[in-house]
């Protein structure tokens, strides 16, 4: 099993319809970020959650709202989507105290709203 | 706004070609620089990363150096080969503070090695 999992793969959703991405992890870290990728402008942070108590939001927060409901689970909504939100998703995990020495991200959901 | 900026947007080179790909960041806080590859359906997966007291480093064909008055790293990629085509990202990130390990991507370069 990998350890940073996202589901789906790949959707395909409405303008207007609410979309949960889900991302589970097994490396035991407290750090999870959420990340959408577009060609051009790089990946860019959502949201993060350095413990399941803390949320934060990322640079382009507007649009989507996230779930920490475990050390494991961190999840990301899109309440009502909207065609520019068409993007790569990926979620992310590090360790709280070794944050500077890697990453683990998942292998990313395609998401297309039409 | 894009605190680290990477060029060029794509690259393609010969096999044995050393593409060069740079990032220049603008937060004097950063002072840790990893380099991202990612393959085609895959995450970005650490590649290697430098810390600002040292000018360059090497891991295998893979070398980072790194101008700090100049706010600019780049990464260089010894006889390249058609397994290194992928998308390339830089990132920074701060060591202390709020900010702590929460790393900014550049836009990423999408390199192709000819065979």
């Amino acid at each position: 099993d990998a350890d940073v999992t996202q589901t789906p793969r790949n959707r395909i959703t409405k303008t207007g319809k609410r979309i949960m991405l889900e991302c589970s992890q097994t490396k035991g870290h407290d750090r999870m970020y959420w990340y959408r990728q577009d060609p051009g402008l790089g990946l860019r942070l959502i949201y993060y959650s350095f413990d399941v108590k803390d949320i934060n939001k990322g640079e382009i927060s507007d649009g989507y709202s996230v779930s920490r409901q475990a050390q494991a689970k961190f999840s990301l909504s899109l309440e009502s989507a909207i065609p520019n939100q068409t993007a790569l998703y990926f979620c992310a995990t590090s360790e709280g105290v070794w944050a500077n020495y890697g990453y683990t991200f998942g292998s990313g959901t395609r998401l297309t709203v039409v | 706004q894009q605190q680290v900026k990477q060029s060029p947007q794509s690259l393609i080179v010969q096999k044995g070609g050393i593409p060069i790909i740079n990032c220049a960041y603008e937060n004097t806080a950063f002072d840790y620089f990893p380099w991202y590859q990612q393959f085609p359906g895959k995450g970005p997966a650490l590649l290697i990363a430098i810390r600002p007291d040292v000018s360059e480093k090497k891991e295998g064909r893979f070398t980072i150096s790194f101008n700090k008055s100049a706010k600019q790293f780049s990464l260089h990629i010894m006889d390249s080969q058609p397994g290194d085509s992928a998308t390339y990202f830089c990132a920074a990130s701060p060591s202390g503070g709020t900010s702590y390990g929460k790393l900014t991507f550049g836009q990423g370069t999408i390199l192709t090695v000819h065979p």
